[in-house]
């Protein structure tokens, strides 16, 4: 089983919709949980850190669920800026992040 | 600011030829990563370092090598390239493991 794994996607939403991402991880003693976002061909940057009461930053909302081993985002009112891969990132050990594949989101007019 | 930066952006290599990617950042970060990601795939670690003089494989360190004799430097070596080496690489840093600043990227094809 893979360390992380997330939806194979691609999701292909109108705008304003609503998508929710999810993501398992294999290792229960995970210690921090990320989202990260990555445009075509560019690095990847920070969407938001995800904690176990879950939080929002405006139209995102992340939530983990320890027992199930399972993290999620949703995206409220889907924006054409919107579009990217999403990437689900997990310190299994001390300070290695660990990637899933991604799933990619393309917002449509 | 300048943050991670990496050079070249852009490299093509012959089968057996060597290069080192440079990898430098300014934020006085300890830990230091080196990723591949190959198309439509996640990104995969190299080596990593957690400071100066320390460093340690990931999950894909063979035909690779890394040395980490600043805080701000972490060079990443390859000997003898291959094709399966074609990929996108990223340095990337971090100071409490909170957040990771990548750096923009070497795309590398190996001919």
């Amino acid at each position: 089983r893979k360390e992380v794994e997330q939806d194979p996607g691609p999701f292909n939403v109108p705008e304003g919709a609503t998508v929710a991402f999810n993501c398992t991880y294999s290792n229960s003693a995970s210690q921090s949980f990320f989202w990260y976002r990555q445009d075509c061909r560019k690095e990847p940057k920070l969407l938001m850190s995800v904690y176990s009461s879950g939080n929002e930053d405006g139209r995102f909302t992340a939530q983990l669920n320890r027992a199930s081993q399972y993290i999620s985002l949703l995206i409220r009112d889907s924006k054409l800026s919107d579009s990217a891969t999403y990437l689900c990132v997990v310190t299994p050990y001390g300070q290695n992040f660990v990637f899933g594949p991604g799933t990619r989101l393309s917002v449509l007019p | 600011n300048a943050g991670v930066t990496q050079t070249p952006k852009f490299r093509i290599l012959k089968i057996g030829q060597s290069m080192t990617l440079q990898c430098t950042q300014d934020m006085n970060h300890n830990y230091m990563y080196w990723y591949r990601q190959d198309p439509g795939m996640g990104l995969k670690l190299i080596y990593y370092s957690v400071g100066a003089g320390i460093t340690d494989k990931g999950e894909v360190p063979n035909g690779y090598n890394v040395s980490r004799s600043t805080t701000e430097d972490f060079p990443l070596r390859l000997e003898l390239a291959a094709p399966s080496q074609t990929s996108v690489y990223f340095c990337a840093s971090s100071s409490t493991g909170e957040k990771l600043f990548f750096g923009s990227g070497t795309q590398l094809s190996v001919l």
